[in-house]
């Protein structure tokens, strides 16, 4: 049973374009979110985060937008550079609850020149 | 700070000999997690650790595999007897507390021959 979901594995977009990459979850005790971000041979690094408390929350050219109610987070990018080309990971905690972080299994971001 | 250290980077293996995975956390974090990473399930939990003690480690896939943690600055993940179906990338990952996002190592590529 996959709590967290991300259902595209790969992405790719234009270098100045915007990258929206989308997760979806089941555990309505979740209540913090999270994305890292993974290159090739490295382990992942975090990104950006989110309260379940909050629909938005923005980091220079990184917004992650919360639907509660849809059970859907979406990241975004503006504008996406060939640097940002990785592996895109979310994941979700209940910090009432248990410890545990759930990852999804990641989408492939590929920015093109 | 130089971050969570994990060796080998590469390990390759004959199916039934034994495996040990090395992980230094970072200074001053309580937590320390051990994730797996296949293809086929993404990245999953295996156990994690608080000050020291196992908290849960009901991700351990079985018997042959087992997790130790004898001081805040060290832990270990063996398997014994490996098989070919243990090959993946193993990282462990570590965070101050609850509420602090997870700091992972570059990671362990385990190949089972």
């Amino acid at each position: 049973d996959q709590q967290v979901k991300q259902n595209s594995p790969s992405l790719s977009v234009q270098e100045g374009r915007i990258s929206i990459l989308n997760c979806d979850y089941t555990n309505s005790m979740f209540d913090y979110f999270l994305w890292y971000k993974k290159y090739p041979a490295e382990g992942p690094t975090f990104l950006i985060s989110i309260s379940s408390i909050k629909d938005k929350n923005e980091d220079g050219r990184f917004t992650v937008f919360l639907n509660k109610s849809a059970k859907h987070l979406s990241l975004h990018i503006v504008p996406s550079q060939p640097g940002d080309s990785a592996v895109y990971f979310c994941a979700a905690i209940s910090w009432g609850g248990s410890e545990k972080l759930v990852f999804g299994k990641g989408t492939k971001l590929t920015v093109n020149p | 700070d130089a971050g969570v250290i994990q060796s080998p980077r590469h390990e390759v293996t004959e199916m039934g000999q034994e495996v040990t995975l090395r992980c230094k956390p970072i200074s001053g974090h309580d937590y320390l997690f051990w994730y797996r990473q296949t293809m086929m399930r993404g990245l999953e939990l295996l156990i994690y650790f608080n000050n020291n003690v196992p908290i849960d480690d009901s991700g351990m896939p079985e018997d042959r595999f087992s997790a130790k943690m004898p001081n805040a600055s060290f832990s270990t993940l063996k398997i014994q007897p490996s098989e070919p179906r243990d090959s993946a990338v193993y990282f462990c990952a570590s965070r101050r507390d609850r509420r602090s996002p997870l700091h992972f190592g570059n990671g362990t590529r385990l190949t089972v021959t």
